[in-house]
């Protein structure tokens, strides 16, 4: 089973807005990472915030977390087409593996 | 650096033969996973690697199986193939406890 599911399961936006996913997990995290898979290609790592953190930024990226409510959010600023891609989170427990959600398939439309 | 990588690429195997999957990871690396991902299922952990030794493994049959050589370099194998074994193989190299993992391009196994 998936410990991390994410919402929406799919995104339509116009470039330059901005596309918001979340992701909910169900036990005790020490990390959460987010990646970008473009067309069943490998996996890209975007931004990992650990279990102590509340907010992250990377570039475009902005990264949540609320261990009260087991839920993470992405919010990536100002869309590009080549944002377009599936976006999977990632959680990591003390000593096990790192478990991925579903994904979200973003479009990002010119 | 060199990337992670994984060879071949792309294979094509009937019912009931058997493959072997190689991933050379990111020189320094230690750790390798192995995950497999489908449509229906979505990505799975597989095993992951360190030093030679199987750390952790997912809940898939005996006929997965894998190993990691000297050099960091690991294999998998999926003996007997089944149509549901079609799927992405993605491997990803960590140096160690770092978290962060770093994936190949992946291998398409098509079962026929």
């Amino acid at each position: 089973s998936q410990q991390g599911e994410e919402d929406p399961q799919a995104l339509s936006i116009q470039e330059g807005e901005n596309a918001t996913m979340n992701c909910s997990y169900k036990t005790s995290i020490n990390n959460l990472q987010w990646y970008r898979q473009n067309s069943g290609r490998g996996l890209v790592h975007l931004i990992l915030i650990r279990s102590n953190e509340r907010e992250k930024h990377s570039g475009r990226l902005r990264v949540t977390l609320d261990t009260s409510k087991k839920s993470s959010s992405l919010l990536i600023t100002a869309s590009r087409a080549a944002d377009t891609a599936s976006y999977f989170c990632a959680t990591k427990a003390a000593g096990n593996k790192l478990t991925f959600g579903g994904g979200t398939r973003v479009l990002v439309k010119p | 650096k060199a990337g992670v990588t994984q060879t071949p690429r792309y294979l094509i195997k009937t019912r009931g033969q058997q493959v072997t999957l190689s991933c050379s990871p990111i020189s320094g690396h230690r750790s390798v996973s192995w995950y497999q991902q489908t449509p229906g299922q979505g990505l799975q952990f597989l095993f992951e690697y360190f030093s030679e030794t199987q750390r952790n493994k997912g809940n898939f049959p005996g006929r997965f199986s894998g190993r990691q050589f000297s050099n960091s370099r690991s294999e998998m194998n999926v003996s007997t193939l089944e149509l549901g074994d079609s799927a992405l193989y993605l491997c990803a190299s960590t140096m160690g406890s770092e978290d962060t993992q770093y994936f190949g391009p992946g291998t398409r196994l098509t079962v026929l």
